[in-house]
């Protein structure tokens, strides 16, 4: 069965410093697709950053990358020179590829990052 | 910009009583879906859509039911609201390309009194 798991429920980080977010997942098809998602303390879901399976680069975006260890189900968030503002929730979550015509989304329970001056 | 629009943003409700959830969005997507979160579990998928006039069951469609009666158009009813499904409702689409990411809406925050 799909699963998303994140183990880090929080991290607390001082500001400009780079902080790595774990997640794992578990799909037995062989195509997927990963994504990062981040909520703001006024409760909104933002698209960040995605992976897909088939990619062997890790994908970057502004001041998010990934680490994409395929033989470990991994699929890691990294942000670097952090701000203030990237104080939220971050959540992990799987497509797959092939497995029926839903398109859903699976979500890990997220990570709440804290920022500090 | 992709845009997915909630009504209401807030809503309280009587124990028993019938509750709609409405979703709007202009992105021409196939894809819509109706999400639950609480505290420590996540994003729970209730119901899905993948074209009008036809819905399918998420992980957790116990006491809700789903409509979507044009493709940008997807409701979640719940015909007997009851205190455990007081929680915050998303409302969410994307293309039917799975590699694309799914755009979410604002959220609904539900209280069942």
């Amino acid at each position: 069965a799909q699963k998303v798991t994140q183990t880090q429920t929080s991290i607390s980080v001082v500001e400009k410093t780079t902080v790595t977010m774990d997640c794992v997942y578990e799909t037995r098809d062989s195509s997927y697709f990963l994504f990062w998602y981040k909520q703001t303390a006024s409760g909104e879901i933002v698209f960040l950053i995605r992976q897909d399976s088939y990619k062997k680069e890790n994908a970057t975006v502004g001041h998010y990358s990934l680490n994409f260890q395929k033989p470990k189900s991994s699929i890691g968030l990294i942000i670097t020179a952090t701000q203030i503002e990237d104080s939220a929730v971050y959540f992990c979550a799987m497509r797959e590829g092939q497995a029926g015509n839903t398109g859903k989304l699976i979500f890990g329970l997220g990570t709440t990052l804290q920022v500090q001056p | 910009e992709a845009a997915v629009t909630q009504s209401p943003r807030s809503k309280v409700a009587v124990t028993g009583g019938k509750v709609t959830l409405s979703c709007h969005q202009t992105n021409n997507h196939d894809y819509m879906y109706w999400y639950r979160q609480d505290t420590g579990h996540g994003l729970r998928l209730i119901h899905y859509s993948y074209v009008a006039d036809s819905t399918e069951k998420g992980d957790i469609p116990d006491g809700y039911k789903a409509s979507r009666p044009s493709q940008e158009n997807f409701s979640l009813i719940l015909e007997l609201a009851s205190l455990s499904q007081t929680a915050v409702y998303f409302c969410a689409s994307s293309d039917r390309t799975k590699n694309t990411e799914v755009f979410f809406g604002k959220g609904t925050r539900l209280t069942v009194v």
